[in-house]
């Protein structure tokens, strides 16, 4: 039930194409929901974070998505660019404390 | 304002030593959290805690394994008699308050030879 299972494993874009990466829960008490993106070397970094009382949320070229009813949310990356190739975790949180639970991660590439 | 600072960056053990892995918070974070990455994989929590005190250690083995946050000085993660299978990248994340919108270190990649 602490499950968090992120999809796809790898993903490849071209130059300017959107990217897409997708996420499920099972447990309705998780309240919190960030993406992390991290580089090869580096420690994870904070992206965007969403709660549930909202369905969408922006910042520049990332949005996230979020579906309460089905227990998914999805980060959409516009416009993507060679930079934004790295690995992105989607996480979710709940209320009893302050542990994160991580999707296994998408290796994103975005070719020029 | 430095970051969360981790050291080593690197730790090579030897099956059956100790390893103790470091991590200073971000200035005025009294929270700290460790989490550990194997190859390929997500990040899993092991445990929170603030200064002098365990939080929640729900992801820690019950063997081998324990953390601190005394009053003064860094976190540690202290892993004793190692065996390969504890080669990991160990993160640390910090954070002002119970927040969860914490910041990560960059990790400290344990190798057990």
């Amino acid at each position: 039930q602490q499950q968090v299972k992120q999809s796809p494993q790898s993903l490849i874009v071209q130059k300017g194409g959107i990217s897409i990466i997708n996420c499920a829960y099972e447990n309705t008490a998780f309240d919190y929901f960030p993406w992390y993106q991290q580089f090869p070397g580096k420690g994870p970094a904070l992206l965007i974070a969403i709660r549930p009382d909202v369905s969408e949320k922006k910042e520049g070229r990332f949005t996230i998505s979020f579906n309460k009813s089905a227990k998914q949310f999805s980060l959409h990356i516009m416009d993507s660019q060679p930079g934004d190739s790295a690995t992105y975790f989607c996480a979710a949180g709940g209320t009893s404390g302050s542990r994160l639970t991580f999707g296994e991660g998408t290796q994103l590439t975005v070719n020029p | 304002n430095a970051g969360v600072m981790q050291n080593p960056r690197h730790l090579v053990r030897r099956r059956g030593q100790e390893a103790r892995l470091r991590c200073s918070p971000m200035k005025g974070h009294s929270h700290v959290y460790w989490y550990r990455q194997l190859p390929e994989e997500g990040l899993k929590f092991m445990v929170y805690l603030q200064k002098e005190n365990i939080i929640d250690e729900s992801g820690m083995p019950k063997e081998r394994f324990s953390a601190e946050f005394p009053k003064e000085g860094p976190s540690i993660l202290r892993i004793q008699q190692v065996v390969r299978g504890d080669s990991a990248a160990y993160f640390c994340a910090s954070s002002p308050a119970d927040n969860r919108g914490y910041t990560f270190g960059s990790g400290t990649r344990l190798t057990v030879v």
